[in-house]
């Protein structure tokens, strides 16, 4: 079963700066990794999938890379409304086990 | 613009079961994958199950495995989730989710949940 770590757990930023976020695999994933955010009593949103393919209206902001095991999420020019959880997912293998990280909260000061 | 719809949600007893529906619109839903996905208050993600859009293959993960039943009826562009057994720890929003392809490409789209809450 594949598990995901996701790091850091909790991440405070000012606007304008920038993230970066992290996700390992403890097992080859190829680029079968998806990040979703998730704001407060809101569903989560898929932001990158493929590892660096941006979703559907998704703003440039976002970027993913990485491949294999480990992978970057990073969003630039940190904005009020980017406060939110953060979870990388994996799609390599299903059924996927826990297929989610335990997510990095992102908290914009 | 695709939409998810959940319902069925409710206040159960420990040992009964339940039923989820979702509503599903904007898209052809009969081309698509289809998942369950749930988060327990103040938890993380956990994925429950998913089905191939033809309904020929279904996945659970082993904490639901012998109790609940994913479904679909691609005619009526719904999915379904039957919870038997229920537990304490199934308490949670429960999400429907389209995934990206028809067999198993990963989630995209979510509904906003239904909650379940597992109580004597």
């Amino acid at each position: 079963e594949i598990v995901m770590t996701q790091s850091p757990a909790t991440l405070s930023m000012s606007p304008g700066e920038r993230a970066t976020l992290s996700c390992r695999a403890s097992q080859f994933i190829n680029t079968n990794l998806a990040w979703f955010q998730q704001k407060p009593g809101q569903a989560p949103r898929l932001l990158i999938y493929g590892a660096s393919t941006r979703a559907t209206g998704i703003p440039a902001r976002f970027s993913g890379s990485g491949s294999g095991t480990e992978f970057i999420l990073t969003i630039s020019s940190l904005q009020s409304g980017d406060s939110a959880l953060y979870y990388c997912q994996q799609y390599n293998n299903w059924p996927p086990g826990d297929t989610f990280g335990q997510g990095t909260r992102l908290e914009i000061k | 613009e695709m939409q998810l719809v959940e319902s069925g949600g409710g206040l159960v007893q420990p040992g009964r079961s339940l039923r989820l529906s979702c509503a599903a619109s904007g898209f052809t839903f009969a081309d698509y994958a289809m998942h369950w996905v749930r988060q327990a208050p103040g938890k993380g993600l956990e994925w429950v199950s998913g089905i191939t859009w033809n309904s020929g293959n279904t996945f659970y993960a082993d904490s639901v495995k012998g109790r609940f039943t994913i479904s679909r009826d691609n005619a009526k562009n719904s999915l379904f989730l039957q919870m038997n057994s229920l537990r304490a720890e199934d308490m949670a929003l429960y999400y429907c989710v389209k995934d990206r392809g028809s067999y198993l490409d990963g989630f995209e789209v979510w509904g906003q949940g239904t909650m379940v809450t597992v109580s004597a």
